[in-house]
């Protein structure tokens, strides 16, 4: 098993352009998870999604979009990047969503917004 | 509101010294509390959790945890460390409300272990 996949492993950004970061699991879990990681910040939820076809906002939603493509795939979307968003992304899995479960990290997306 | 706070962003030690990582928490209901380790240019990966039961919890890589309720704490800790523990610990906790488990991590503490 591949665990939690994210691509791309980096992206240099201008300020207004848009990209996707794409994220699969192949553990077949049910709820997935965006978060940034940000010097002094920790890791902050942008975005999750319990199960196949929900989504709902985290603690740092905006300027953010996702998509639940597949029970798999778990994509971010940034329809206008600015600055502000320079950070590293990291999506995460559990099987159920319980609170008493561990959540399986993907490597990350370092992301530069010039 | 669930939070934990993680009161050293870094902590030095030499290697073989034993070494501990702190982490207070601040929880409604039942805490669930978890450490998680990142390695430099890596994602987190998990160590150890305290669920119920025992208050010394064993995880991975011969770390342990100790759950205090009277003093709100779930600090990390390893009899021995290496130079290979060097890393970013958090301590995280479930945030309540919704359907899913949101964690709240807290800032991060950067383990230095000196040869």
């Amino acid at each position: 098993n591949a665990g939690v996949t994210q691509t791309p492993k980096f992206q240099v950004l201008k300020t207004g352009q848009s990209m996707t970061l794409q994220c699969a699991q192949d553990m077949n879990h049910n709820s997935m998870y965006w978060y940034r990681q940000d010097p002094g910040m920790g890791l902050r939820l942008i975005y999750y999604s319990a199960s196949e076809g929900t989504t709902d906002k985290g603690e740092v939603p905006n300027g953010y979009n996702v998509s639940r493509l597949n029970k798999r795939e778990f994509s971010l979307r940034l329809e206008s990047a600015a600055p502000s968003q320079t950070s590293v992304y990291f999506c995460a899995s559990t099987r159920t969503g319980g609170l008493e479960e561990t959540q399986y990290f993907g490597p990350g997306t370092r992301l530069l917004v010039l | 509101a669930q939070s934990v706070a993680q009161p050293e962003d870094q902590v030095n030690v030499a290697e073989g010294n034993p070494l501990t990582v702190k982490c207070t928490y601040s929880v409604s209901g039942n805490p669930y509390l978890f450490w998680y380790v990142q390695y430099p240019n890596r994602g987190l990966q998990f160590l150890l959790k305290y669920i119920t039961g025992d208050n010394l919890v064993k995880g991975s890589y011969g770390f342990e945890a100790e759950f205090n309720k009277s003093q709100t704490s779930f600090h990390l800790k390893k009899p021995s460390a290496l130079v290979s523990d060097s890393a970013l610990y958090f301590c995280a906790v479930p945030g309540r409300g919704g359907a899913t488990n949101k964690l709240i991590f807290g800032t991060g503490t950067l383990l230095a272990v000196q040869p």
